[in-house]
């Protein structure tokens, strides 16, 4: 079965600092992957995405990489802000959605 | 635009209870999904509708979960019995169906559910 994991389940960063977020995925035919923030007693908000023939994108202060060779996706955030805090979901897309367990990010002020 | 609502946003039922949960998507859009997310674990597929069709249920559990969505709109999950494992929140997502494989879900807040 498909798997989609974080290599760590909290991270703390001082705000103002670039936060990096890990996830491994296991199915190489994955075409389609997405990060999700969510907050406390909220749905999983869309952050960015990005598709399989890319190796990164940009967004407002985030970007994600994804290198396909070791299977590994990232979101970077950077200069970090309180706001931040929440649980980020690493997802791929392989004919259905396989979301990881979520890393938490505590960002202390 | 109203988001993807749920209801009811908590649940806590007894074991042997029957619970209906409802999503109502973003208005226009086709695909709607439904998710689970036990306690400190992933957040797992249930199944996907695209109108009133379901497109793939390969993620529901087992035969006591039973997902509708009559005419398009609104969609329900029914679980009958509910058993203790059945805890966790559900989530709804819809997108809009224009590329599916690309397609932007909007998620619900979420049902917590509590089986007793």
């Amino acid at each position: 079965g498909e798997s989609v994991g974080l290599h760590l389940p909290t991270l703390s960063v001082q705000e103002g600092d670039n936060s990096i977020i890990n996830c491994a995925y296991s199915n190489s035919a994955s075409d389609y992957f997405i990060w999700y923030k969510q907050e406390s007693g909220k749905g999983p908000q869309f952050i960015i995405d990005i598709r399989s023939n890319m190796d990164k994108r940009q967004g407002q202060r985030v970007t994600v990489l994804l290198n396909k060779t070791v299977k590994h996706l990232s979101l970077q955030i950077a200069a970090t802000q309180p706001g931040d805090s929440a649980v980020y979901f690493c997802a791929e897309k392989c004919n259905q959605f396989y979301f990881g367990t979520g890393t938490s990010l505590t960002v202390i002020p | 635009e109203a988001g993807v609502t749920q209801f009811p946003s908590h649940s806590v039922i007894e074991k042997g209870q029957t619970v209906t949960l409802r999503c109502d998507p973003i208005s226009g859009h086709d695909n709607l999904y439904w998710y689970r997310r036990v306690m400190g674990k992933e957040i797992k597929f249930l199944l996907h509708f695209v109108k009133e069709s379901k497109q793939d249920e390969s993620g529901m559990p087992n035969n006591r979960f039973l997902a509708e969505r009559t005419g398009g709109t609104y969609s329900t999950l029914k679980v009958q019995p509910a058993e203790l494992e059945d805890s966790g929140v559900y989530f709804c997502a819809s997108s809009q169906g224009i590329r599916e494989s690309t397609d932007t879900q909007y998620f619900g807040p979420g049902t917590r559910l509590t089986v007793l």
